[in-house]
């Protein structure tokens, strides 16, 4: 069974601060993908960045970046130079890559890691 | 583009009471998806569409709740009866059809509270 562990439940920071959120996954599959999903205050998930297992290299996009170690099936996403705009719930998400079985595509969320950025 | 359009976006019932939920998907995306939020807690699926077919549906209590995807566009999710215990918000997702998971785009969502 596929799990999706954010240990972080809470983090509070100050603008400008650079914070990490941990992601930690399990799965028996040998090819899955990984997603990050942001869901502000309004309440709509918003696509942040999908990675299959097959690509460690790590991504940065503006502010952004993701650190991907299938080592330690750990997927950690850093937001350098924190804004009050970024606080929102952060998710994780698994799913497997397996066309034609039931779960393809099923997405497996984290409890997500609640970040307030403070002026 | 028009992202994934969710209605209504609140719904207060009594419990006993039937309630439905449409969704309308990100056009061209041939999959679609209903999750279920508890507060606190990321998103669980409850059944997910590959056109009209419901391919997924192994976490739908289908006792209560029932969905379709009439003509494989526009989606219907329903509960009869509701329980106080389904007070939660309902997202739909949509995602373009493939030999890989690709992102799911979300609508915003429908807050049920039964009371």
């Amino acid at each position: 069974a596929q799990k999706v562990t954010q240990a972080q439940t809470e983090i509070s920071v100050v603008e400008k601060e650079d914070v990490t959120l941990d992601c930690v996954y399990e799965t028996r599959d040998t090819t899955y993908y990984l997603f990050w999903y942001k869901q502000p205050p309004s309440g709509e998930l918003v696509f942040l960045i999908r990675r299959n297992s097959f690509d460690e290299q790590n991504e940065i996009s503006g502010r952004y970046s993701w650190n991907f170690q299938k080592s330690t099936s750990s997927f950690n996403f850093t937001i350098t130079a924190s804004q009050v705009v970024d606080s929102a719930v952060y998710f994780c998400a698994l799913s497997e890559a397996g066309a034609g079985g039931t779960s393809y595509g099923k997405l497996t969320f984290g409890q997500g890691t609640i970040l307030t950025v403070h002026p | 583009e028009a992202g994934v359009v969710q209605s209504p976006r609140y719904k207060i019932i009594e419990k006993k009471q039937p309630v439905a939920f449409w969704c309308n998907p990100i056009s061209g995306h041939n999959t679609l998806y209903w999750y279920l939020q508890n507060l606190g807690q990321g998103p669980e699926l409850l059944i997910r569409y590959e056109n009209e077919e419901a391919v997924d549906d192994s976490q739908l209590p289908k006792d209560r709740f029932s969905a379709e995807r009439l003509k494989g566009v526009d989606s219907t999710l329903k509960i009869q009866p509701a329980e106080l215990g389904d007070s939660a918000v309902y997202l739909c997702a949509s995602s373009r059809a493939g030999g890989t998971p690709y992102e799911q785009y979300f609508g915003p969502g429908t807050r049920l509270t039964v009371t």
